[in-house]
């Protein structure tokens, strides 16, 4: 059983550009959700994905969207960047459903300059 | 709002000697609680977690103990290991953990040799 992985693991874009960031679930994990955290805090909640369709969001602008796709791979798109958005990016899968762990990947790291 | 707090943002610990972490919520909704463990450059590790239909949860070296009432809850690790050495989140959940979890600041565990 693989784990959970995403690419790139460091990215550097400037303020205004687009960025993509991608994400392998488990196999068989049907429930992936994003998260960011900022230097010194803990993950914040950006948005979760079921069976390919947004299934709850935090406190994220709409400049932060995200796609799941059938093969267990999801991304998170982030458009006209700004330099708060330079963070560590997570994500993490799980099958879903009550008292199911949230594993998680090792990050993308996004530095805004 | 920080409704989960994890209020020591660093704990050293003697090698053999009990590790015990604290982390407090404010949301009377949560009902599932959860310890990750986070290595530098690495995504957070799932450790152990907690329903709140019980106050004690066991699995090895880790306990986990949910005080409904006072809303805190603790993270024992016996003996501490060199590589226990690390930052420890605590997270929280509603709907028995079918939703996304919110997470604490996080607080820096060493343990010393």
């Amino acid at each position: 059983e693989t784990g959970v992985t995403q690419s790139p693991t460091h990215l550097i874009k400037t303020r205004g550009q687009q960025v993509t960031l991608r994400c392998s679930s488990q196999s068989g994990h049907n429930t992936v959700s994003w998260y960011q955290q900022a230097l010194g805090q803990g993950p914040q909640f950006i948005f979760q994905y079921y069976r390919e369709e947004e299934n709850g969001r935090g406190n994220f602008p709409p400049r932060f969207s995200g796609l799941q796709f059938p093969n267990y791979s999801s991304e998170l798109n982030v458009n006209a960047l700004e330099l708060d958005d330079s963070a560590l990016y997570l994500c993490a899968s799980s099958l879903g459903g009550r008292g199911e762990t949230q594993y998680f990947g090792p990050g993308t790291r996004l530095l805004v300059l | 709002d920080q409704q989960v707090k994890q209020n020591s943002p660093s704990l050293s610990v003697q090698e053999g000697r009990i590790s015990i972490l604290n982390c407090d919520y404010t949301n009377s909704m949560f009902d599932y609680f959860l310890w990750y463990k986070k290595y530098p450059a690495e995504g957070p590790t799932f450790l152990i977690s907690i329903s709140s239909i019980k106050d004690k949860n066991e699995d090895g070296r880790f306990t986990v103990f949910l005080n409904k009432s006072a809303k805190h809850l603790s993270l024992h690790i016996v003996p501490s290991q060199p590589g226990d050495s690390a930052v420890y989140f605590c997270a929280a959940s509603g709907n028995f953990g079918n939703e996304k979890l919110t997470f604490g600041t996080g607080t820096r565990l060493t343990i010393i040799p």
